[in-house]
């Protein structure tokens, strides 16, 4: 079975500072690994995705993820927070069974950005 | 296209009522999805649905919930008789299949509270 742990229900950052948003998963076969955000009061999007590849994963609004395999993480990163990336942050990950995938979600990383 | 959409944005009923949500994912995925959102629980998957039978509904929480999925272009989630602890936000999504690494789409949710 897999799952993801999402490090620190909260993270606040000043405007301009590095967002750095942790993520470390379990999985007994590669994962697919993906970053959603919530806005208030708005449904999942999704900001990225890790299939195969090359393991830096860039995204939109100048996000990107790195995967470590031997790390068994995939952090959200992005160099200079804006206002507008307050938001609610999921790591999930996504393993193969009988064709069909699972996605499990992790419990979500809200971002403040302080002015 | 227009999204996943949901209806109603909010319901507020009271305990005992039978409360529906409706949901019309994006024309051309064939994988559907119900999830709950707490602030206790996070985000739970309910029941999910490709080529509108479904595959599997381990995560509705009792009898009282039911989901049926009548064609590709609408889904319902139907709680009878509702009760104060149901109240969450529920979001529907959808995915082109139920391959490994496929991104959901998000409807904005229903926010259900119930009195």
């Amino acid at each position: 079975a897999q799952s993801v742990t999402q490090l620190g229900s909260h993270v606040s950052v000043s405007e301009g500072a590095l967002v750095l948003l942790r993520c470390n998963y379990s999985s007994s076969v590669p994962p697919y690994l993906f970053w959603y955000v919530q806005y208030p009061n708005q449904g999942l999007q999704l900001l990225l995705k890790y299939t195969t590849g090359a393991t830096l994963v860039k995204g939109i609004n100048g996000f990107e993820a790195e995967f470590k395999k031997s790390e068994t993480s995939f952090h959200l990163t992005k160099p200079s927070a804006h206002m507008s990336d307050a938001a609610e942050y999921f790591c999930a990950v996504s393993v193969g069974s009988g064709g069909y995938q699972k996605v499990t979600f992790g419990t979500g990383t809200k971002l403040q950005v302080i002015p | 296209d227009a999204g996943v959409i949901q209806s109603p944005r909010h319901e507020v009923t009271e305990m005992g009522q039978e409360v529906t949500l409706r949901c019309k994912p994006i024309s051309g995925h064939n994988s559907l999805f119900w999830y709950r959102q707490t602030m206790m629980r996070g985000l739970e998957l309910l029941i999910y649905f490709n080529n509108n039978v479904p595959i599997d509904d381990s995560g509705m929480p009792e009898d009282r919930f039911s989901a049926k999925m009548p064609n590709a272009s609408f889904s319902t989630l139907k709680i009878q008789p509702s009760e104060p602890r149901d109240s969450a936000v529920y979001f529907c999504a959808s995915s082109p299949r139920l391959g490994t690494g496929d991104v959901y789409t998000f409807g904005s949710g229903t926010r259900l509270t119930v009195v």
